[in-house]
């Protein structure tokens, strides 16, 4: 079974700065979607960002980037020019290729900015 | 991205009553609609799967005659919480995936905190 690993549970960083969360996941599929998700205080989940596995391109959105590594089945999220908007619940995700298929979730990383 | 809704936002019922929570895909057609239940301060349980026009495939451990799910179109599902009680109070979110702009994606709804006393 997929499992997903979240192992900050809470981050800090400056405004304007830049931060990393990490995640790691595990999977003997070679085809698969990773996924960050975001939950403001709001508790909406909003997509930041996707990645396919079959793509070695790292996904980027805005200030928001991934380092995809497949091999090391690692994929943290950076968040360039962090903005008070950017606070909150941050979860990685996987799914399988399928139709219709779960979503796996990490417990997620609770990220604070500093003013 | 595509939008959900999902209604109502906040709920409050007596115990003993049901509650039925509306999640609708605005802009897309959903072929397969997730429920979930979220604890405080952790992440998202998956509670079924139900796809249109099929019985919803539930989790181990959901009571399946305890949330009702209807799936009955692609832009339309609805989790019953029957008999509700107190332990039943919590965070729902629905998501819904499907067609073009959704497709391996998923897409939440706003949630519905229910709270039974």
């Amino acid at each position: 079974a997929q499992t997903v690993t979240q192992s900050q549970p809470e981050m800090s960083v400056q405004e304007a700065e830049t931060v990393t969360l990490s995640c790691t996941y595990d999977t003997s599929e070679s085809d698969y979607y990773l996924f960050w998700y975001k939950q403001p205080p709001s508790r909406q989940m909003i997509l930041v960002i996707r990645q396919e596995a079959y793509k070695q391109q790292n996904a980027t959105e805005n200030r928001f980037s991934v380092n995809f590594q497949k091999a090391a089945k690692s994929f943290s999220l950076k968040i360039s020019d962090s903005q008070l908007g950017d606070a909150a619940m941050y979860f990685c995700a996987y799914r399988s290729p399928g139709v219709g298929d779960k979503i796996i979730f990490g417990k997620g990383t609770r990220l604070h900015i500093l003013p | 991205g595509a939008v959900v809704s999902q209604h109502p936002s906040r709920v409050i019922c007596k115990s003993g009553t049901s509650v039925k929570i509306e999640c609708r895909s605005l802009d897309f057609q959903a072929t397969t609609m997730f429920w979930y239940r979220q604890f405080p301060k952790q992440s998202l349980m998956l509670m079924a799967t139900s796809n249109e026009g099929s019985k919803a495939t539930y989790e181990q451990g959901v009571e399946k005659d305890k949330f009702l799910i209807n799936h009955a179109s692609l832009t339309l599902s609805t989790l019953t919480v029957t008999s509700a009680h107190p332990e039943d109070s919590s965070f729902y979110i629905c998501s819904a995936s499907g067609g073009l702009v959704a497709k391996n994606i998923q897409y939440f709804g706003a949630g519905t905190r229910l709270s039974v006393l």
